[in-house]
């Protein structure tokens, strides 16, 4: 039972154009989203992240979107760099002690292309 | 402030020993996570520490065993170790607040082989 689903396991755009990652969960408890990158043998790096109360959340370059009601959220890169090409994880966690445990998609692997 | 930091970085061992990976976290943080990395099952977790007791655990065997010390140092035991648990183990730190905006901020893994 895969909670957290990222479809896509890969995805390729030019420099300078917008890099949209999606991300799908099941689970409704699930209260705070985040955003992870990731190159390989190295560990996570936190780039972004959104409370359920909110439905937009900016940091720069990288905005994350949430849609309760679809149980879906996306993560924006404006302009895409050849910098930002790794592995880019949507995670989810619970309220309460299930603080701790954050749930995972599958990945995507972003590659942006000079 | 200091990152996560783990150690070893790499090891390699073989079917049936046992390993233990270590792990610090950010200073003044409490929480200790534990994750597995492998290609197939993608990130998946282990177990969660906080104030040296166990607080969440993920569904792994009982071969898998961790603890927190009291300066919030953690450490992982992996004993008759297996030929798939050859992975990349994660250690992520947060503050351990059972609020919901708690972030965890991971350290750079350590890569066992196990042949």
């Amino acid at each position: 039972d895969q909670q957290v689903k990222q479809n896509s396991p890969s995805l390729s755009v030019q420099e300078g154009r917008i890099s949209i990652l999606n991300c799908d969960y099941t689970n409704s408890m699930f209260d705070y989203f985040l955003w992870y990158k990731k190159y390989p043998a190295e560990g996570p790096t936190f780039l972004i992240s959104i409370s359920s109360i909110k439905d937009k959340n900016e940091d720069g370059r990288f905005t994350v979107f949430l849609n309760k009601s679809a149980k879906h959220l996306s993560l924006h890169i404006v302009p895409s760099q050849p910098g930002d090409s790794a592995v880019y994880f949507c995670a989810a966690k619970g309220v309460g002690n299930q603080g701790g445990k954050l749930i995972f998609g599958q990945g995507t692997e972003l590659s942006v292309k000079p | 402030k200091a990152g996560v930091t783990q150690t070893p970085r790499y090891l390699i061992k073989t079917r049936g020993q046992q390993v233990t990976l270590s792990c610090s976290p950010i200073s003044g943080h409490r929480s200790v996570s534990w994750y597995q990395q492998t290609p197939g099952q993608g990130l998946q977790f282990l177990f969660e520490y906080f104030s040296e007791t166990q607080r969440n655990k993920g569904n792994f065997p009982g071969r898998f065993s961790g603890r927190q010390f009291s300066n919030s140092r953690s450490e992982m035991n992996v004993s008759t170790l297996e030929l798939g648990d050859s992975a990349l183990y994660l250690c992520a730190s947060s503050s351990g607040g059972t609020g919901s905006t708690d972030t965890q901020y991971f350290g750079p893994g350590t890569r066992l082989t196990v042949l």
